[in-house]
C-alpha cells in the first residue's frame, strides 16, 4: 500500500520567514496530493492541492511543489503569520479513492 | 465546499459502553468516510460509508467494534461499541461532493472528541 513520509514532525519560524513541509510517497500511480491544516480542536481544512499534470501550484502565500519523478512533493508558506500555527498533514491520493496522510507537522510560528 | 457537522463534539464515556457518532452534510455527496484521529496522531481510515449497504473497513477496523450505518446521501452515523480507554480518540467524518469539480476531494468534519474512563 501508499506510504507518505513527512518531514519535519515540527518546524519553528519567526514572523514573516517561509515555511517549506515535505513529503514523499511510494505509489507512483498517486496523482492527487491534498495538503490539510487543523488548528486546535477543529477538522483538518483543506488549504490547496496539486494534481500529477502539475508541477506547481500557487495561491496567495501558499504554493505546492510536486515532483513525480522523485515522488516527492512540498508545502511552501511565504510571510508566515501567527494565524498560520496549526498542524499541517500532507496527503497522497491513488486510484483506488483513498486518501493516506502523513505523519504531520506542527507549525509555530514566532510573533 | 459544504457545511458538514458532527455530534456530539465531544464526550466522556464509562468503558463497555457505546457511543454513536452522528455526521451531516447540507449537499449531496458521492461518498462518506470516518476516519480516527489519536491524540498527536495522523489520520487512519477506518471505513468508507456505503449507501444502503454495509461499510467497507480498513484492516484493523471491524464491523463488530465498529458499526456504520448511511441511510441516505447525506447523513451516516458511527458507533464506537464496547469501549476502553485506547478508543480514546478524535473521530472524522469525511466527504466527497456530488458534482464538484474535484471528484476526489474530500472535506472533512469538525470532530468528536472522545474520551474513555
Amino acid at each position: 500500500g501508499e506510504n507518505v513520509e513527512q518531514h519535519p514532525s515540527t518546524l519553528s519560524v519567526q514572523e514573516g520567514d517561509s515555511a517549506v513541509i515535505k513529503c514523499t510517497y511510494s505509489d507512483s500511480a498517486s496523482n492527487y496530493f491534498p495538503w490539510y491544516k487543523q488548528e486546535l480542536g477543529k477538522g483538518p481544512q483543506l488549504i490547496i492541492d496539486i494534481r500529477s499534470n502539475v508541477g506547481e501550484k500557487k495561491d496567495q502565500r501558499i504554493a505546492v511543489t510536486l515532483n513525480k519523478t522523485a515522488k516527492h512533493f512540498s508545502l511552501h508558506i511565504t510571510e508566515t503569520q501567527p494565524e498560520d500555527s496549526a498542524v499541517y498533514f500532507c496527503a497522497s491520493h491513488n486510484a483506488g479513492n483513498m486518501l493516506t496522510f502523513g505523519g504531520g507537522t506542527r507549525l509555530m510560528v514566532k510573533p | 465546499s459544504a457545511v458538514i457537522s458532527q455530534k456530539p463534539s465531544r464526550d466522556i464515556c464509562q468503558r463497555g459502553t457505546s457511543l454513536t457518532i452522528q455526521c451531516q452534510v447540507d449537499s449531496q455527496v458521492t461518498m462518506m468516510f470516518w476516519y480516527r484521529q489519536q491524540p498527536g496522531q495522523s489520520l487512519t481510515l477506518i471505513a468508507t460509508a456505503n449507501q444502503g449497504s454495509e461499510a467497507t473497513y480498513e484492516s484493523g477496523f471491524v464491523i463488530d467494534k465498529f458499526p456504520i450505518s448511511r441511510p441516505n446521501l447525506t447523513f451516516s452515523t458511527l458507533t464506537v461499541s464496547n469501549m476502553s480507554p485506547e478508543d480514546s480518540s478524535i473521530y472524522l467524518c469525511s466527504v466527497v461532493l456530488r458534482g464538484g469539480r474535484k471528484a476526489d476531494t474530500q472535506y472533512f468534519g469538525p470532530g468528536t472528541r472522545l474520551t474513555v474512563l
